[in-house]
């Protein structure tokens, strides 16, 4: 069985493009969630998905950042007109359970490194 | 301050010798991880426990819900446990998961 998979591993942006990360749960797993490492910093919660519903988005920045996990294909991180401190490395983890009711193991993906030049 | 705490931030260690890395939460919990990130920056799963003790290979965790405090011990240690482990736990009112910011282990050989 496959893990959970991020493409691309490393992604270089210039200020004020789009990036797009992609995330392929484990197969079966139904819910997504995208984490932000910044440089020095540990880990921060952005978004909980579940297949076509945005389940708790806390986490996210008010503004550029969008998710989606829609019924067919890979969740999706959208990050619009980047700025250098959108430079990080973004974690999707996966898992079978809803958050809440139960133990809710995550499975880790290997990352995305997002340099924004 | 933040919901999860862990000490030390650093640590160095002779191969072989026993290992602990302490972690302090301040939420109610469902269950606590204990994950363990290589310098190539990928990110495991070691363990997920709501009580006591679990163990695996040199690994071992516990935790103790009523103190809000769990350990994480590595016997023996090897050079290729050279790595930042991370405490998270994941909230029992939420969706909410919140990550210690790491301990980063070297051993030496």
């Amino acid at each position: 069985n496959a893990g959970v998979m991020q493409n691309p591993r490393h992604l270089v942006r210039r200020r004020g493009q789009e990036a797009r990360l992609r995330c392929s749960p484990v197969k079966g797993h139904s819910h997504v969630y995208w984490y932000r490492q910044l440089p020095e910093e540990g880990l921060k919660f952005m978004v909980y998905l579940q297949k076509e519903n945005i389940i708790d988005e806390s986490g996210m920045p008010k503004e550029r950042f969008s998710a989606e996990f829609p019924k067919e294909g890979p969740s999706i991180l959208r990050i619009q007109q980047v700025v250098r401190g959108d430079s990080a490395a973004y974690f999707c983890a996966s898992s079978p359970y809803l958050a809440g009711e139960g133990y809710n193991e995550q499975f880790f993906g290997p990352g995305t490194r997002l340099t924004v030049l | 301050k933040n919901e999860v705490e862990q000490s030390p931030q650093n640590l160095t260690a002779q191969e072989g010798e026993f290992i602990t890395i302490n972690c302090s939460y301040s939420v109610g919990i469902s269950a606590l991880h204990w994950l363990q990130q290589h310098p190539g920056g990928g990110i495991v799963s070691l363990f997920m426990l709501s009580s006591g003790k679990k163990k695996h290979g040199r690994l071992i965790a516990t935790i103790n819900i009523q103190e809000k405090h769990s350990s994480l011990h590595i016997t023996a240690s090897h050079p290729r446990d050279s790595a930042v482990y991370i405490c998270a736990v994941s909230s029992n009112t939420g969706n909410q998961f919140y990550f210690g910011t790491g301990t980063s282990l070297t051993v030496i050989p």
